[in-house]
């Protein structure tokens, strides 16, 4: 079955470490996105990525890199820079360019990440 | 800037009817979608629309007004597993970029028995 698998479910780290969430589509989808999602907030979109190796900042990029070496990986890597780390990560794809139409996003599970 | 709106909280009971309503202010727009999120699990799409009308699918109905900036999600017979967050979402050009989505803070909809 095709998927988007986001892992680990979740994940604890001590405040000054680096972290990567992994993020793998079995889509064949050329787009792929980060949201971050707090209590109370809409998902705010963190870095994004149209086709392979080449991506774009969202709205929330301070503190956080990515890669996108292969069309199916995304990874996320929370740095220490990264003021608020703790929240709820969803990794999502999507078709893009003129195929995109009513082409929904696809979420993968999320990683909720705990940063002490 | 942009902007989506949408109650925070509703609730209702089992059987009825409901209306989650969304207002949005963007800087283009490319469609709206709906998504329904279970807590602590991924949003799932529920709806798309581009056009102004009703889309209509099974249970869940939803309409659009782009002149109004507007539209809403209707959920008929509801059931006690409708008890999730709604997310309202637009598609805006952004950075150059087709496709990106804005999205509301969600609508946390409670089904009573």
């Amino acid at each position: 079955d095709g998927g988007i698998t986001q892992s680990p479910k979740y994940l604890f780290r001590k405040e000054g470490q680096n972290v990567t969430l992994s993020c793998e589509q079995n889509l064949n989808h050329d787009a792929m996105y980060w949201y971050r999602q707090d209590p109370g907030q809409g998902l705010r979109l963190i870095y994004y990525s149209q086709i392979v190796n080449d991506f774009q900042k969202g709205d929330i990029a301070e503190g956080y890199s990515v890669s996108r070496e292969k069309k199916e990986s995304f990874p996320l890597t929370v740095t220490s820079a990264q003021k608020n780390p703790t929240a709820f990560y969803l990794c999502a794809s999507s078709t893009s360019g003129i195929l995109l139409g009513n082409s929904p996003l696809h979420f993968g599970n999320g990683t909720r990440l705990t940063v002490t | 800037g942009q902007n989506i709106d949408q109650p925070t909280e509703m609730t209702a009971t089992e059987g009825a009817i409901v209306q989650i309503n969304c207002t949005y202010q963007t800087s283009g727009f490319n469609g709206l979608f709906w998504y329904q999120q279970h807590a602590g699990e991924a949003p799932t799409f529920l709806s798309y629309n581009v056009l102004d009308g009703l889309e209509e699918k099974g249970r869940f109905s939803s309409f659009l007004s782009r002149s109004k900036g507007y539209s809403y999600l209707l959920l008929k017979e509801l059931q006690m597993k409708d008890s999730a967050s709604y997310l309202c979402a637009v598609r805006v050009n952004y950075g150059g970029s087709q496709g990106n989505l804005i999205f509301g803070k969600g609508t946390k909809l409670s089904v009573k028995p």
